[in-house]
C-alpha cells in the first residue's frame, strides 16, 4: 500500500470549514483514497473514499488533485463533535484481499 | 441493520490467563479484520479473515495469538497466556468490498 503524509494537527473554529490535507505521491492507478476518523477512543468511523473524481456525501467532500498525488478532506461546517483524529489511507478496495494500514493521522481540534 | 458487534467491551485478565474476544460482523459481510490499538498509539492491523479462511495474518504476533472466523458464529481473537503488554483496545471491522465498518472495540486490561 502507498504511504500517506499528513500534518500532525490542525484546528479550526466551530462553524467554519475544515480542510484536511493529505499527500500520497506514490499512489498507484488502482488505489483508492480513504478517509476515516476516530473520536476519542471509539471505533474508527468511515467518512468517504474516492478513486479520481471528487466525492461528496452527507459528512464531507473529498477533493483529489488531477495527478492524484494529494487530496483534501473538507468538513464544510465543523462542529465540536468533529474533534477527532482523521486518517487518510490509500489502498486497493477493501474486502477484496486488501486491508487498510492506518498511519498517525491528523488531530483536528474544533474550537468554540 | 445492527452494526459490528464486539464483546466483551471490557475484559480484565491476570497475567497467564487467556483472553477471548468476539466479533459479529454486519449482516451479509463475509470479511473480518482485527486491529489493535495500544494506549496513546495508532491502529495496527493484525489479521484479515474470510469465512473459514485466514487471508492475511502478517500483523499477528507469532506466539500466543490466534484468530478464527468459523462458518457459523462470530470471529474470535484468542490471546493465550496474556502479559501486561497485551493491554490494549482491540477493534474488529467487517466489510463487503468497499469501506470497513468498525465495532466499538474490546478493551483488554491485564493485571
Amino acid at each position: 500500500d502507498a504511504k500517506t503524509t499528513q500534518p500532525p494537527s490542525m484546528d479550526c473554529a466551530e462553524g467554519r470549514a475544515a480542510n484536511l490535507p493529505c499527500n500520497h505521491s506514490t499512489i498507484s492507478g488502482n488505489e483508492y483514497v480513504y478517509w476515516y476518523r476516530q473520536i476519542h477512543s471509539q471505533g474508527p468511523q468511515y467518512i468517504i473514499h474516492g478513486l479520481k473524481n471528487n466525492e461528496t456525501n452527507e459528512m464531507a467532500s473529498l477533493i483529489i488533485t488531477e495527478d492524484r498525488k494529494s487530496s483534501t478532506l473538507i468538513l464544510p461546517h465543523a462542529t465540536l463533535r468533529d474533534t477527532a483524529v482523521y486518517y487518510c489511507i490509500v489502498s486497493y478496495v477493501t474486502g477484496a484481499n486488501s486491508k487498510l494500514t492506518f498511519g498517525k493521522g491528523i488531530t483536528l481540534s474544533v474550537r468554540p | 441493520n445492527a452494526g459490528v458487534m464486539q464483546n466483551p467491551r471490557h475484559l480484565v485478565r491476570r497475567r497467564g490467563q487467556e483472553a477471548r474476544l468476539r466479533c459479529s460482523p454486519m449482516k451479509g459481510h463475509s470479511h473480518v479484520y482485527w486491529y489493535r490499538q495500544l494506549p496513546e498509539e495508532g491502529l495496527k492491523f493484525m489479521v484479515y479473515l474470510q469465512k473459514e479462511n485466514i487471508i492475511d495474518e502478517s500483523g499477528m504476533p507469532k506466539e500466543r495469538f490466534s484468530a478464527e472466523f468459523p462458518k457459523e458464529g462470530p470471529s474470535i481473537l484468542r490471546i493465550q497466556q496474556v502479559v501486561r503488554g497485551d493491554s490494549a483496545a482491540y477493534f474488529c471491522a467487517s466489510s463487503p468490498p468497499g469501506e470497513l465498518f468498525f465495532g466499538e472495540g474490546s478493551r483488554l486490561t491485564v493485571l
